[in-house]
């Protein structure tokens, strides 16, 4: 178990639609990154929040938006989904300490639009 | 920008033997990490090993250890003794130093899907 927890793990949706994934990183950590997993792009990096602002952007879609709350967890907002949308999007929080390198991941949310 | 390369799309090696997975990347960095991470069937995304880019020691954790070739810019994982619970996608990670004590995004190459044979 990494400690860092998503929801939900499955989600199951139409075109059009806007979901709502959730993580809750390690207990401590203050870097929360998020990353899709498709099978023609990869795994590929998306956001990163620190400690509630946002520190760097990857190719994310301007109909996906990210925040970071005051209890450090995130969420990642999916809106006018499309059937390329279909995903593993993974959550990943590190700690902040220099040299701490390790990324923690957790289980994902596997994203299915029909 | 950097990037990561995985040429091998799947291997497959016989249980007890050592199988190698390649991975080169490109980048202008002088400072930075490389990971190799496996993603069994049950999707987690675990570490293997980390080698850091200014230490020229390789990396070993158990049966894991890693070549790492900082002038050719490449970094291939070693597994020794094939265990059939290696069986996974096995992606190679860039992440580049930053200051501050964060860390930054992992840049990952396109994986290598592992069988371990019985």
């Amino acid at each position: 178990d990494s400690g860092v927890t998503q929801t939900p793990k499955h989600l199951i949706t139409a075109t059009g639609q806007r979901v709502t994934l959730r993580c809750s990183p390690r207990s401590g950590d203050l870097s929360v990154y998020w990353y899709q997993q498709s099978l023609d792009q990869g795994l590929q990096f998306l956001i990163q929040y620190y400690n509630g602002e946002e520190r760097a952007k990857g190719n994310i879609l301007e109909r996906f938006s990210a925040q970071q709350f005051p209890d450090l967890h995130s969420e990642l907002n999916l809106s006018s989904l499309e059937l390329g949308d279909s995903a593993l999007y993974f959550c990943a929080s590190s700690p902040v300490r220099w040299g701490d390198t390790e990324a923690f991941f957790g289980q994902g949310t596997r994203l299915t639009v029909v | 920008a950097q990037t990561v390369t995985q040429s091998q799309p799947e291997m497959s090696v016989q249980e007890a033997e050592t199988v190698t997975l390649s991975c080169t990347y490109d980048t202008s960095e002088n400072n930075y990490y490389l990971f190799w991470y496996k993603q069994p069937p049950s999707r987690q995304m675990i570490l293997v090993i980390r080698q850091e880019a200014y230490k020229q020691q390789n990396a070993t954790e158990n049966r894991f250890s890693v070549n790492f070739q900082k002038a050719a810019k490449s970094f291939s994982l070693k597994i020794s003794d094939s265990q059939l619970g290696d069986t996974a996608m096995y992606f190679c990670a860039f992440m580049k130093l930053v200051g501050g004590g964060a860390t930054n995004k992992l840049i990952f190459g396109t994986g290598t899907l592992l069988a371990v044979q019985p």
